[in-house]
């Protein structure tokens, strides 16, 4: 049971670039969520999902594309990068609304 | 709107000594209530959860926390801190009909450093 997933670990992107961090979880989980972290904000919110083929707008979606083909799999598409989209990203799940969620290592993305 | 408010950026306390981080928010009901930890380079791991029934919840690795309607504030403690303490944690609340819809608000966080 790897529990959440995110792939890759480590990424660098030129100015432009377009990239796909992918999600996986094995908990049969229905909701899912992309966050960013930057240092003194916390974790803000990019997209989330509360079901297969549904998608949903966060704090801060803009720049961001999200796909929920599978269930237990959940897209975050930079389609042109930006230096300011330089961050650490946490895929997360849940079984059910406001409940526990559960947090994958983590992608850290350097935007040049 | 709701909103999690963590007043301590950084904390340093001696090993042994006790902790205490604070958390107050902004919600007309009782929300779900988290506290989350995370290590270096780590993803986010529960430390605790509280969504109803008795006020001081109990988690792992020695914490619990208080939830306190009065004062809107859900504080997280430990009698004797252990150098493997050392983290940032974060304050998380669950409410309905959020703009983000399901999701949790996350406190920015407190960072704790252990001294010896």
């Amino acid at each position: 049971n790897a529990g959440v997933t995110q792939t890759p670990k480590f990424r660098v992107l030129k100015t432009g670039q377009s990239m796909t961090l992918l999600c996986a979880q094995d908990m049969n989980h229905e909701y899912m969520y992309w966050y960013r972290q930057d240092p003194g904000m916390g974790l803000r919110l990019i997209h989330y999902s509360v079901g297969e083929g549904t998608t949903a707008k966060g704090e801060v979606p803009d720049g961001y594309n999200v796909s929920r083909l599978k269930k237990q799999n959940f897209l975050l598409g930079l389609e042109s990068a930006a230096p300011s989209q330089t961050s650490v990203y946490f895929c997360a799940s849940s079984s059910i609304a406001y409940n526990e969620q559960f947090f994958g290592p983590g992608t850290r993305l350097t935007v040049l | 709107a709701q909103s999690v408010t963590q007043p301590d950026i950084h904390i340093t306390v001696s090993e042994g000594a006790s902790l205490e981080l604070r958390c107050n928010y902004s919600y007309g009901a009782t929300p779900y209530l988290f506290w989350y930890v995370q290590s270096p380079g780590q993803g986010l791991q529960l430390l605790l959860k509280y969504f109803s029934g008795d006020t001081l919840v109990q988690g792992i690795k020695g914490f619990e926390a208080e939830f306190k309607r009065s004062q809107s504030s859900f504080n997280l403690r430990k009698p004797s801190v252990h150098w493997s303490d050392a983290a940032e944690y974060f304050c998380a609340v669950g409410v309905s009909g959020n703009q983000a819809g399901t999701a949790l608000i996350f406190g920015k966080g407190t960072t704790l450093s252990v001294s010896s």
